[in-house]
């Protein structure tokens, strides 16, 4: 069972600090990484994906990863209240798109 | 943009009925996914589709059946409803090749 784990939190993090969130995955032959908001009561959506190893930047939020460690963090810089959810994270599975995703870490930003 | 459709965000059903949740889709993608969202067990895979009248098994496909019979639509079937099957259900869907998947807005199934 291919298998991607993260801390379930609550992390809990002030206003305008980072916040760093972690997934490890088990399955050597991954090549895709994304991360994905949700909302209490809304469905997932896109925030970030990466497919090579390093750093990935997008506004407030940086993406890495670490093949030969087989990680992936995202880091979310001047965090805000707003930025309260549930971060999944998800890796390919090698077949037809699929994606194995985490159980997700739930942030909260605190004032 | 992407957007993915479900038919109902908020369903109630009795034991023993037949379920249909619909997803359609307005990107021409190839895939199309069902999961379930359940606290502590995070999304699980039911079916997936990667063309018109193909399906696949995810994890858990017991107690569900899948159609696709035009491209921009996905059907998840619940045979007989039972207690068990009460969870967020979820539907996504993703470009041939690429493994991006956008999801819809939910449907919230509880049977009693």
């Amino acid at each position: 069972q291919k298998e991607v784990e993260q801390n379930s939190g609550p992390l809990s993090v002030p206003e305008g600090a980072i916040a760093s969130l972690n997934c490890t995955y088990s399955d050597r032959v991954s090549q895709s990484f994304f991360w994905y908001r949700q909302y209490s009561g809304k469905s997932p959506e896109l925030i970030m994906s990466i497919y090579s190893n390093g750093d990935k930047e997008d506004g407030r939020f940086t993406a890495q990863l670490n093949k030969a460690s087989q990680y992936v963090s995202l880091l979310i810089r001047d965090s805000q209240p707003s930025d309260s959810a549930t971060y999944l994270c998800a890796v390919d599975t090698g077949t037809a798109s699929k994606l194995t995703f985490g159980t997700g870490t739930r942030l909260q930003v605190t004032l | 943009d992407v957007k993915v459709t479900q038919s109902s965000r908020y369903l109630v059903k009795r034991t023993g009925e037949k379920v249909f949740l619909e997803c359609v889709q307005d990107m021409d993608h190839e895939n199309m996914f069902w999961y379930r969202q359940d606290p502590g067990l995070g999304l699980r895979l039911i079916y997936f589709s990667y063309d018109v009248k193909m399906k696949e098994k995810g994890d858990i496909p017991e107690g569900y059946s899948v159609s696709r019979e035009k491209k921009e639509r996905f059907s998840l079937i619940l045979e007989s409803a039972s207690t068990n099957q009460t969870s967020m259900y979820l539907c996504a869907s993703s470009s041939g090749g690429m493994e991006t998947q956008y999801f819809g807005p939910g449907t919230r199934l509880l049977v009693l």
